[in-house]
């Protein structure tokens, strides 16, 4: 089965720093890479994702690139704040969509 | 804007008690899931539902496990004999196309 590896496993960063998170994955047929962003106690919330006909998608601070020759797909924060802190999971679909590989997650923290 | 909900939000248990966890997904969304997650960790699949039947399930669902959907807005997760090692978040999850909702979770603590 699929296997989503994730690093780094802690990041803290400077207020208004920007943060990168990557993730890689092991089954060529995923085809979609959401990311969470979970608070602490509270339910993981979708933040952005990617289908993988597309190299890049940008929400505002937020952006994912994907590169699917090297089956890597990273999470990009620009000018970090504080609430930005919290724990951002990384996941991959399985092609038929039935089924989501989670990353091991990435504690960022945002120092003000 | 509609949201995933679960009950209860937090479950007690006695080791080899039965327990249910109840999950309404969001009205017009086709794929729901149930998920664990141990404390400090990751998210951990367990299951998938498609057109009233499974259609995927991880090593971690075994036959301690069964979902049902036994109406038109419940979906339950049912673990017959509950060991000291299910005690976790379970979050249960619904989708449309793609894009998958998390509820708030069911904090299950076995003793």
């Amino acid at each position: 089965g699929e296997n989503v590896e994730q690093h780094p496993s802690t990041l803290s960063v400077q207020e208004g720093d920007s943060a990168v998170i990557k993730c890689t994955y092991s089954d060529s047929a995923s085809n979609y890479f959401p990311w969470y962003k979970q608070e602490l106690g509270k339910r993981p919330q979708l933040i952005i994702d990617i289908r993988s006909n597309v190299g890049e998608k940008k929400d505002q601070r937020i952006a994912v690139t994907l590169n699917k020759t090297a089956k890597h797909f990273s999470l990009h924060i620009t000018e970090t704040q504080p609430e930005d802190s919290a724990v951002y999971f990384c996941a991959a679909s399985s092609s038929d969509g039935n089924q989501f590989y989670f990353g091991t997650g990435t504690s960022l923290t945002v120092i003000p | 804007e509609p949201e995933v909900t679960q009950t209860p939000s937090h479950q007690v248990t006695q080791m080899g008690q039965e327990v249910i966890l109840r999950c309404v997904p969001i009205s017009n969304h086709l794929y729901f899931y149930w998920y664990r997650q141990i404390l400090g960790q990751k998210v951990e699949f367990l299951v998938s539902f498609y057109n009233n039947e499974i259609s995927e399930k991880s090593e971690i669902f075994d036959d301690q496990f069964s979902v049902e959907r036994p109406d038109g807005s419940n979906f339950t997760l049912k673990i017959r004999s509950t060991k000291l090692e299910d005690s976790a978040m379970y979050f249960c999850a619904s989708s449309g196309v793609y894009e998958q909702y998390f509820g708030p979770g069911t904090r299950l603590t076995v003793t």
